[in-house]
C-alpha cells in the first residue's frame, strides 16, 4: 500500500470509446502527476498538478484530458485513443518543497486500446 | 539532449551480489534516484544521492560520482524477491525528473 490508489487497474477500450482513469492520494501531498509507462521505454511525464493547478503538459495529445478537482484526486479522461496509446498509466504524488521530492506511485492502470 | 543509460536486463544468482550501473547526461544535476518496480506493481523509492559517495541502506547501497555522470545500485545477499525492474532517474537543473528505461533483474536459484 503506497498511499496512492488508481482505478481501474485494467481497461480495454475501443478507439471510439470515452473512459476515465482515477487516482486518489491519501498522503496529504500537494503535487500529483500522470506518467505513461511503455515496455522497455523510460517513464514519460504527461501532466503535473501543483496545488490543483496544472504546471506541466508535456506536449500530450488532446485525446488525453486531465482533471484535478482537489489536491487529493486526479483524473485522466480518455477519448478517441489510438492503439499506440496502450500502456501502463501511472499516477504519482509528492510533497513539493522537500529536499528529495520523492515520488509515491500508484500501481497503475493497464490500458489496452483495440 | 538528456539521456540516462542503464542495462536492459541482468541475471544473478540467489545469495550473490549484483551491481546495476546508470550513466547520465543531463542539463544540470540536483540528485539521482533509484526506484524498484515489481511486475504489475507501483515503483517504490529505494535511494536518493546528491553528493558523491556511497549510501548504504541494509542490503542495498547506491553510489554516485557526479564528475563521471555515473551511479550504481549494489544489491547484496540477493533474494528471489529482489527480482524486479530497477529505475534510475536524475533531477535536472529545472527539477525535472529524467528517467532511464529500467533494468530488469532476474534472480535464479
Amino acid at each position: 500500500e503506497t498511499g496512492v490508489t488508481q482505478t481501474p487497474r485494467h481497461l480495454v477500450m475501443g478507439m471510439t470509446n470515452k473512459k476515465s482513469l482515477k487516482c486518489e492520494q491519501h498522503l496529504g501531498h500537494n503535487a500529483m502527476y500522470w506518467y505513461k509507462q511503455s515496455a522497455k521505454k523510460p517513464l514519460e511525464l504527461m501532466f503535473v498538478y501543483n496545488f490543483k493547478e496544472q504546471t506541466e503538459n508535456n506536449s500530450v495529445p488532446s485525446r488525453f484530458s486531465p482533471e484535478c478537482p482537489n489536491s487529493s484526486h486526479l483524473f485522466l479522461h480518455l477519448h478517441t485513443l489510438q492503439p499506440e496509446d496502450s500502456a501502463l498509466y501511472l499516477c504519482a504524488s509528492s510533497q513539493e518543497g522537500t529536499n528529495t521530492g520523492e515520488l509515491f506511485f500508484g500501481e497503475g492502470s493497464r490500458l489496452t486500446v483495440l | 539532449g538528456q539521456n540516462i543509460d542503464q542495462p536492459t536486463e541482468m541475471t544473478a544468482t540467489e545469495g550473490a551480489i549484483v551491481q546495476i550501473n546508470c550513466t547520465y547526461q543531463t542539463s544540470g544535476f540536483n540528485g539521482l534516484f533509484w526506484y524498484q518496480q515489481h511486475a504489475g506493481e507501483a515503483p517504490t523509492f529505494l535511494s536518493y544521492n546528491v553528493l558523491d559517495g556511497l549510501e548504504e541502506k541494509g542490503r542495498f547501497s547506491s553510489f554516485l560520482s557526479r564528475s563521471k555522470g555515473y551511479s550504481y545500485l549494489l544489491l547484496k545477499e540477493l533474494q528471489m524477491k529482489d527480482s524486479a525492474s530497477y529505475l534510475c532517474a536524475v533531477l535536472d537543473s529545472n527539477y525535472q525528473l529524467i528517467w532511464g528505461a529500467g533494468t530488469k533483474l532476474i534472480i535464479k536459484p
